[in-house]
């Protein structure tokens, strides 16, 4: 199965800073990459899906980038409804995996 | 609009089976896969399986095979899953979600394993 390693595990901003968290595969998934953001006693929400395109109602200030095996995800200016646990997931290969997850934390 | 609902909370012995229902509303049914994906407390998300209900066809997690079984009812838009031989690390909040990736999702049912 392909691994998905998120880097780092806890990331500390400012509120208005630029956040750029990281995800790598352990072998290529095209651009069959999601990020979701998870806030807690809530269901994930979908983000970003093909690598680098905003799921419906998602603001510009999420973006994504990458393919095959490194993808990125940056929260150009942190609002205080960003901090939160992002994850990655592959869509590309069975069983579909997702990242252990960065918390994103006010710092 | 699209929801995903879920059915409640439960509580099981160790060996035991459980049944997760979600039904869904607000869109067509068939032309979208229902993946299952659990998260136990405190932990990451981890996919369980997906069912594509107009056909029928479910793929699994090596993992949960032979324990898992993903169905649909097209006549009442619900997917169900249904998780067997039960034990304490079963114990988590299992979700629905609708598309790859999942666009749409249930609120959770928490399934706790305890004797």
């Amino acid at each position: 199965e392909i691994v998905m390693t998120q880097s780092p595990a806890t990331l500390s901003v400012s509120p208005g800073e630029r956040a750029t968290l990281s995800c790598r595969a352990s072998q290529s998934v095209s651009s069959n990459l999601a990020w979701y953001q998870q806030k807690p006693g809530q269901a994930p929400r979908l983000l970003i899906y093909g690598a680098s395109t905003r799921a419906t109602g998602i603001p510009a200030r999420f973006s994504g980038s990458g393919s095959g095996t490194e993808f990125t995800l940056t929260i150009s200016s942190l609002q205080s409804e960003d901090f939160a646990v992002y994850y990655c997931q592959q869509y590309n290969n069975w069983p579909r995996t997702f990242g252990g997850g960065t918390k994103v934390e006010i710092k | 609009q699209v929801q995903l609902v879920q059915s409640g909370a439960e509580v099981k012995k160790p060996g035991s089976s459980v049944k997760v229902s979600c039904k869904a509303s607000g869109g067509t049914f068939s032309s979208y896969t229902i993946s299952w994906v659990r998260q136990a407390p405190g932990q990451g998300l981890e996919w369980m399986g997906r069912i594509i209900p107009i056909l029928g066809i479910a793929n699994y997690a090596q993992k949960f095979q032979g324990r898992v079984t993903i169905t649909a009812d097209k006549s009442t838009s619900t997917a169900y899953m249904e998780l067997s031989s039960l034990r304490s690390e079963d114990t988590a909040v299992y979700y629905c979600a609708r598309g790859e990736p999942g666009d749409y999702w249930g609120q959770g049912t928490l399934v706790t394993v305890s004797s």
